[in-house]
């Protein structure tokens, strides 16, 4: 099934540790976004690409980075996890910019 | 100042009547989108409806249509005929037209149950 792929879906992490959650989209969409929903709120936009290469930051990218070498993967780097950063990460994908989004499934973090 | 809105945490509706979830957004940029999203307890988040900033028509996409008050900064999202597989949390969402262009604005959702 075309569409974002999101993995992994859970992950527990030590403080400390660093670990990279990946997305992948197979409709060649050339925007991709990071959002983080923490619990009973909105996603807030962690980081964003508008194509290969490109990549800027969004509203809350301290302790994150990413890359995008090709137009398919999106992957979120976390260095030094801390338990702030405890929270449901939402990848999404969009064509145009007027376009909705089109998100994974998300992954449940959580920092211990 | 928020960008999004949404003063309804949670709201109930009989099933098959019809229900406005609301939202009002803050912007001074002329051009900017808006975006209605779901979000089932399954976790996933469905894109429900979009309305442009200068679309003279409010948009409609089936049960689901968007009353647009450009004067009054509000994106109102209006349900019809509820059913059971209507509950679930939906987010108003916008997106400004400037030279970033892709900062999203999320509110912090209103969760609808629809009851039998």
């Amino acid at each position: 099934n075309a569409g974002v792929t999101q993995t992994p879906k859970f992950r527990i992490l030590k403080i400390g540790q660093s670990m990279t959650l990946q997305c992948a989209q197979d409709m060649n969409h050339n925007y991709m976004y990071w959002y983080r929903q923490d619990p009973g709120m909105g996603l807030k936009l962690i980081y964003y690409s508008v194509g290969a290469g490109i990549t800027d930051k969004g509203e809350v990218p301290n302790g994150y980075n990413v890359s995008r070498s090709t137009t398919e993967d999106f992957p979120l780097r976390l260095e030094l996890a801390a338990p702030s950063q405890t929270s449901v990460y939402f990848c999404a994908s969009t064509l145009r910019r007027v376009s909705g989004y089109t998100f994974g499934s998300g992954t449940r973090l959580t920092v211990v | 100042a928020q960008k999004i809105t949404q003063t309804q945490p949670g709201m109930f509706v009989q099933e098959k009547e019809a229900v406005t979830l609301d939202c009002t957004y803050d912007t001074s940029d002329p051009s900017y989108g808006l975006f209605w999203y779901k979000q089932p307890s399954s976790g996933e988040m469905i894109f429900l409806i979009y309305q442009g900033s200068y679309d003279q028509q409010n948009a409609t996409e089936g049960r689901y249509s968007l009353n647009f008050q450009k004067a009054r900064k509000s994106a109102n999202l209006v349900i019809s005929a509820s059913q059971l597989g209507d509950s679930a949390m939906y987010f108003c969402a916008m997106r400004e037209g400037g030279n970033t262009g892709n900062q999203f604005y999320f509110g912090t959702g209103t969760s609808l149950t629809v009851i039998p």
